[in-house]
């Protein structure tokens, strides 16, 4: 079935740091790829998607790439604050016609000061 | 404007009892899902609705999980003869749905569900 194996953490880094979180991806056909934050305390976000190869998503400083030919979707941030403290989930999702989401195990993010 | 909310925000129970959990839905989302997350894990997929009706429910583990939405607005989650393995937090998410042709699901906070 679909699956998505993300990097394991806890991941801990200092203050403007580069970040990079792997995530690859198992699908049987061409998924929409997702990026959730969960701040402590808070709920899922959605952080960032991309719905095709090569699409590149972004938000907050936040980047990832759809790379079919790697089937990945790695987040990357130049320069990480405190204030990106979270758990981060890497999703999938198949063609309109199955809406559920498959999400990764999740990998806990700390900022050092 | 409002998210999902859910209620109650924490649960317990002991083994054996019957547990109802609330959704309430983004206004004008005709979608609903359910998920459940361990500690430790990604969430995982329990049930679809699309308006009234559930498109997919391929995730509920067993019969003792049941889950409506009789008006296509709020969902009740309804779990029979809880066990200690459905300790969990129980996450509704809603979106737009197909008709209006954007995949975006938008999360509540969930429910904490503790089974003695």
């Amino acid at each position: 079935g679909d699956s998505v194996t993300q990097m394991e953490g806890p991941v801990t880094l200092s203050e403007e740091a580069f970040l990079t979180i792997n995530c690859t991806y198992t699908a049987t056909g061409y998924p929409s790829l997702f990026w959730y934050v969960q701040y402590p305390g808070e709920g899922l976000q959605l952080l960032l998607k991309a719905t095709k190869a090569d699409d590149k998503g972004s938000n907050k400083g936040f980047e990832a790439t759809y790379r079919k030919e790697t089937t990945s979707f790695h987040l990357e941030k130049g320069s990480v604050q405190v204030s990106d403290s979270a758990v981060y989930f890497c999703a999938l999702k198949m063609s309109l016609g199955n809406e559920k989401l498959t999400f990764g195990t999740g990998t806990r993010l700390t900022i050092i000061p | 404007g409002a998210g999902v909310s859910q209620t109650p925000s924490n649960k317990v129970t002991e083994k054996g009892k019957y547990v109802e959990l609330r959704c309430d839905p983004i206004s004008g989302h005709t979608a609903l899902y359910w998920y459940r997350q361990s500690l430790g894990q990604g969430p995982e997929f329990l049930i679809y609705f699309q308006g009234t009706g559930a498109a997919d429910d391929s995730g509920l583990p067993n019969d003792r999980f049941f889950a409506v939405r009789p008006e296509g607005s709020v969902s009740t989650l309804k779990i029979q003869r809880t066990e200690r393995g459905d300790s969990a937090v129980y996450l509704c998410a809603s979106s737009l749905g197909r008709a209006k042709g954007t995949d975006t699901q938008y999360f509540g906070p969930g429910t904490r569900l503790t089974v003695l």
